[in-house]
């Protein structure tokens, strides 16, 4: 597609159960990170995926997050047992390479709220 | 322990006026800075970026400045529009990898006409 899709948009889920982001990303990207915006707070790296490489999970805050990227293109973020805490937009972005020379696109996010 | 920080958390400019946007960062392994602009409900938006081997790009109305012995950068807007209208954050990466970019918490600029 033209950008980095994510679904759903918005998700409201009641504490405990487990969760599925979705996120397309630009066709021909080879890296792909999940990032999350808590409210008042900026930008929080979770995971980076680049090419067949092991991904960098460096920033997953728990155990109970998880990521995987199928066939190099769409990943999926899974978050278990979802808490209060978890509340926050989850931000998908790619870029064709590693350098961040024009920095990568982001999709639209998706609102995760924990009730 | 907060590596790039935005200690405005809103800005009003009139339109037409320059507006100054600021981030300060605590790591020196950081090289290479962004600024990223977010409308609601959209994924930020790459607008500008900077290396740590100069002290300063323009592209058009946006202008990013370095100061590497003070760990400043400010974005200056000039002439103020009111679509420029948005969140504006700053990201610094070290080895101008795109491993992993830190954020800060952003400056709502609000653009007054």
């Amino acid at each position: 597609g033209a950008g980095v899709s994510q679904s759903p948009s918005n998700k409201v889920t009641e504490k405990g159960k487990d969760v599925e982001l979705r996120c397309d990303p630009i066709s021909g990207h080879t890296a792909l990170y999940w990032y999350r915006q808590s409210l008042g707070q900026g930008l929080e790296f979770l995971i980076y995926f680049q090419g067949n490489s092991a991904p960098d999970k460096s920033g997953l805050p728990s155990d109970r997050f998880s990521a995987e990227r199928t066939g190099g293109s769409v990943s999926t973020l899974t978050i278990q047992r979802t808490q209060q805490e978890d509340s926050a937009v989850y931000l998908c972005a790619s870029s064709a390479s590693s350098v961040v020379d024009y920095g990568y696109t982001f999709g639209s996010g998706t609102r995760l709220t924990v009730v | 322990d907060q590596q790039v920080k935005q200690n405005s958390p809103s800005l009003s400019v009139q339109e037409g006026r320059i507006s100054i946007l600021n981030c300060d960062y605590t790591n020196s392994m950081f090289d290479y800075f962004l600024w990223y602009k977010k409308y609601p409900a959209e994924g930020p938006t790459f607008l500008i970026s900077i290396s740590s081997i100069k002290d300063k790009n323009e592209d058009g109305r946006f202008t990013v400045f370095l100061n590497k012995s003070a760990k400043h950068l400010s974005l200056h807007i000039v002439p103020s529009q009111p679509g420029d209208s948005a969140v504006y954050f700053c990201a610094a990466s070290a080895s101008g990898s795109a491993r992993q970019l830190t954020f800060g918490s952003g400056t709502q600029l609000t653009v007054l006409p």
